[in-house]
């Protein structure tokens, strides 16, 4: 069965600390890995990483993805209290178009 | 990217009855989903929306309970059908497809049932 796992569930740092969650998933047909923050009730997309795009990188987020180990980083630098939020990663199966498989997420507080 | 809009955006039902959830798209897209994400979880797919056909639903989830409309290429519906308060939970809808670059998701629809 497909799965995607992420480590820690929750954690809690305060501002300017440097965070790395993680994201490891069993796919049988991967196609790409998206990683999604949300706040309230709407997950916004940060990034997405293929075969062809395996490290993106915005402002104080980056990622990574490694598809010998099938995991994948996010990397947060110079933590702000804004990024508090659930992030979540996804994967996406190729043969089904489309669906998304979801990752626990992982919460994280950012304490002033 | 796309704009997608959902109504309503929360809800308190009793139990027994049923709710019917919008979801808008400002563009034609190709591919139209259905998530829940229950208290505490993460998001769980009830189904793919298609166009002019029955929805695709996934293992756990049937149209019975779940009825999903789609009549174009830019608006769905779906209804949570004789509800219980274990179908309290976040619902949300996301488009994917042709012209977007990755999956983009409503604003959700909180719904909490008595």
């Amino acid at each position: 069965e497909d799965k995607v796992v992420q480590s820690p569930l929750s954690l809690v740092v305060h501002e300017g600390d440097t965070v790395t969650l993680n994201c490891s998933y069993e796919v049988t047909n991967f196609r790409s890995l998206l990683w999604y923050k949300q706040e309230k009730k709407a997950p916004t997309f940060l990034f997405m990483l293929t075969s062809s795009g395996i490290e993106k990188k915005s402002g104080r987020l980056s990622s990574i993805l490694d598809k010998k180990e099938l995991s994948s980083i996010l990397n947060i630098t110079a933590t702000q209290t804004g990024d508090s939020a659930i992030y979540l990663c996804a994967v996406e199966d190729r043969s089904n178009t489309g669906k998304l498989i979801f990752g626990q997420g992982t919460t994280l507080q950012v304490k002033p | 990217s796309a704009v997608i809009s959902q109504k309503p955006s929360r809800d308190i039902c009793q139990r027994g009855t049923s709710l019917t959830i919008q979801c808008q798209v400002d563009s034609q897209v190709t591919m139209m989903f259905w998530y829940r994400q229950q208290p505490g979880q993460s998001l769980t797919l009830i189904a793919t929306a298609n166009q002019g056909s029955e929805a695709t639903y996934e293992s756990g989830f049937v149209i019975d309970k779940f009825p999903i409309s789609r009549p174009n290429l830019t608006f769905s519906t779906l209804t949570v059908s004789n509800m219980s308060p274990e179908d309290s939970s976040i619902y949300l809808c996301s488009v994917d497809g042709v012209g977007l670059d990755t999956q983009y998701f409503g604003p959700g629809t909180r719904l909490t049932v008595l």
